[in-house]
């Protein structure tokens, strides 16, 4: 079973605008990873954020947490036309030794 | 270090046959995870191993999948008697799974077909 969901499933914007993520997740987490992959390739890593972290960036991306409401947000500003891909959140339990858990993905195109 | 390495990138064969497919994990990364990825879909958890040992295994994992890390370097997944069902991008990740950082690393893929 997949413990993340992202949200929107497919998100299609203009090259330049913002392009906002979301992930809800079921159980306690000890960090929340965001992941990229481009069209038929392995996942590159983007961001981790802690359990005990709101907010963190990193060159054009913000991420941020609400342990509250079990849900993350990944946003990627002036997007260009290479931020084409699928992201996907990855959850690491807080549970102990367990591998890390990702949602389905959103993918975004960005029209130049 | 060149990253996580899987051979082969493709992989194409017919139903009943078996598989092996092999991981050369980033050298310094006790942790080596499996991963199953369909189209459209995220990567589904198949195992993992921390040093040589296998510690966790999915229900996904049928008893057609064994997987090993002989030395607690690189791993091989098999699959026995090949179904049409197995074609999926297969990804291996290692980490070095410290307190601080459980960052994983992945491999571009074998991509196996099943005729």
């Amino acid at each position: 079973s997949q413990q993340g969901e992202e949200d929107p499933q497919a998100l299609s914007i203009q090259e330049g605008e913002n392009a906002t993520m979301n992930c809800s997740y079921k159980t306690s987490i000890n960090n929340l990873q965001w992941y990229r992959q481009n069209s038929g390739r392995g996942l590159v890593h983007l961001i981790l954020i802690r359990s005990n972290e709101r907010e963190k960036h990193s060159g054009r991306l913000r991420v941020t947490l609400d342990t509250s409401k079990k849900s993350s947000s990944l946003l990627i500003t002036a997007s260009r036309a290479a931020d084409t891909a699928s992201y996907f959140c990855a959850t690491d339990l807080s549970s102990g030794n367990t591998p890390l858990v990702f949602g389905k993905g959103t993918r975004l195109s960005v029209i130049a | 270090d060149t990253g996580v390495s899987q051979d082969p990138r493709h992989k194409i064969t017919k139903r009943g046959q078996n598989v092996t497919f092999r991981c050369d994990p980033i050298s310094e990364h006790n942790r080596l995870y499996w991963y199953r990825q369909t189209l459209g879909q995220g990567p589904e958890f198949l195992t993992y191993f921390q040093n040589e040992a296998q510690l966790e295994k999915s229900r996904l994992l049928s008893d057609r999948f064994s997987a090993e890390r002989p030395k607690g370097s690189f791993s091989t997944l098999e699959i026995q008697r090949t179904e049409q069902g197995d074609s999926a991008m297969y990804l291996c990740a290692s980490s070095p799974r410290t307190f601080m950082n459980t960052e994983a690393f992945f491999g571009q893929g074998t991509r196996l077909t099943v005729v």
